[in-house]
């Protein structure tokens, strides 16, 4: 099945700096890529997602890039707010996984004001 | 338009009891999924469902839990016998269409299961 990597586990910043999460995927067949947000005791929360007929997308202070043949996509936040702290999940879905998506194990990002 | 119902939303069982969890998708939704997280940790699919059908269960444990989506009411996810590592947040979500397809996938708030 599918295979996804998230990394860091913990990233801290300073309020306004930027912030990039990285996950590869193993199943090179793969083709909807989302990006979840989840506050403590809150569901998740979709925040920005990219299909594989393009290779970035821009919402605001996010924007998700993803290279189809590294099988990688990468968050990332510009101008950091406290409220942007929270955990931040990958996943993938198509391919063999059709039907459902496949997390990353999590980043826990920490803007300090 | 509702979103994804889920209840109960906090429930406590003893070891050995039985646990059933409800979910009733957005209007419209007619593909139902099941995770589970763990405390401080990421989310794990158990069970694709569509309308009285079963279509992926990969990730359900083989003993002691299985869900269901009949034609009429919400999908129910049932752990017969629980014991302390069932205690975990249980997940709902639904969407329009195969996530494949253009599809996206909308959460429930969750059900947390204590098991004492």
């Amino acid at each position: 099945g599918e295979n996804v990597e998230q990394h860091p586990s913990t990233l801290s910043v300073q309020e306004g700096d930027s912030a990039v999460i990285k996950c590869t995927y193993s199943d090179s067949a793969s083709n909807y890529f989302p990006w979840y947000k989840q506050e403590l005791g809150k569901r998740p929360q979709l925040i920005i997602d990219i299909r594989s007929n393009v290779g970035e997308k821009k919402d605001q202070r996010i924007a998700v890039t993803l290279n189809k043949t590294a099988k990688h996509f990468s968050l990332h936040i510009t101008e950091t707010q406290p409220e942007d702290s929270a955990v931040y999940f990958c996943a993938v879905a198509g391919g063999t996984s059709y039907g459902k998506l496949t997390f990353g194990q999590g980043t826990i990002l920490t803007v300090h004001p | 338009n509702a979103g994804v119902m889920q209840n109960p939303r906090h429930l406590v069982r003893r070891r050995g009891q039985e646990a059933r969890l409800r979910c009733s998708p957005m209007k419209g939704h007619s593909h139902v999924y099941w995770y589970r997280q763990l405390p401080e940790e990421g989310l794990k699919f158990m069970v694709y469902l569509q309308k009285e059908n079963i279509i992926d269960e990969s990730g359900m444990p083989k003993e002691r839990f299985s869900a269901e989506f009949p034609k009429e009411g919400p999908s129910i996810l049932r752990i017969q016998q629980v014991v302390r590592g069932d205690s975990a947040a249980y997940f709902c979500a639904s969407s329009p269409v195969r996530l494949a397809d253009t599809g996206e996938l909308f959460f429930g708030e969750g059900s947390r299961l204590t098991v004492l």
